[in-house]
């Protein structure tokens, strides 16, 4: 069975500082692994994906993650945060069959 | 990008009572469509697989009796929540995939329901 862990519940970063938010996946096959956004009441809004290819994937809003498969993880970074970026973020894999899991969320703050 | 949208944003009912919350691709046809659940401070957690034309398929735990999927177009799935309870209170999130982008999914902005 495929997993997310996203080891860290909140990430603290004063605004203007480089953010990472952490995620590592377990899955059989070629991974597929996304990035998604919440804000309050909201639905999910999506960062980027890794498909294949480049490592380093550029996605929305500045946000980019680099994707390691020795250690299986797909850490989210971003190199000058902003109050704006403050939100719950989601790594999530896929497998072959569509079907999607997401890790429990990692809440970022963004302090003025 | 692609859009889906769901119907209502928030709902409050009484418990006893039946709530469909309605899914819809906008810009784009999709043959499946997926219903998450989400609790407070909490991850999303699959429901059920919704394919048009056919049965829902439904993830281990959940009552399809309880929760049901109607996908009856490729624009439209309906989740309807029967006899609805308090503890049914949640956030329900739909995906809608489409296979025109490579099967990217494309999510809902959630429906809020609370049942008093």
């Amino acid at each position: 069975a495929q997993s997310v862990a996203q080891p860290e519940d909140q990430v603290n970063v004063a605004e203007g500082n480089p953010l990472t938010v952490k995620c590592t996946y377990s899955v059989s096959g070629n991974p597929y692994l996304f990035w998604y956004v919440q804000y309050p009441n909201r639905g999910l809004q999506f960062l980027l994906k890794y498909i294949t290819g480049d490592n380093l994937v550029k996605g929305s809003y500045g946000f980019e993650a680099e994707f390691n498969k020795s250690q299986t993880s797909f850490h989210l970074k971003k190199p000058s945060a902003l109050v704006s970026d403050s939100a719950l973020y989601f790594c999530a894999v896929r497998d072959g069959y569509q079907k999607v899991t997401f890790g429990i969320g990692t809440k970022l703050q963004v302090i003025p | 990008g692609a859009v889906v949208s769901q119907h209502p944003s928030r709902v409050i009912c009484k418990s006893g009572t039946s709530v469909k919350i309605e899914c819809r691709s906008l810009d784009f046809q999709a043959t499946t469509m997926f219903w998450y659940r989400q609790f407070p401070k909490q991850s999303l957690m699959l429901m059920a697989t919704s394919n048009e034309g056919s049965k829902a398929t439904y993830e281990q735990g959940v009552e399809k009796d309880k929760f049901l999927i109607n996908h009856a177009s490729l624009t439209l799935s309906t989740l309807t929540v029967t006899s609805a309870h308090p503890e049914d209170s949640s956030f329900y999130i739909c995906s809608a995939r489409d296979i025109g982008t490579g099967n990217e999914q494309f999510f809902g902005p959630g429906t809020r329901l609370t049942v008093l």
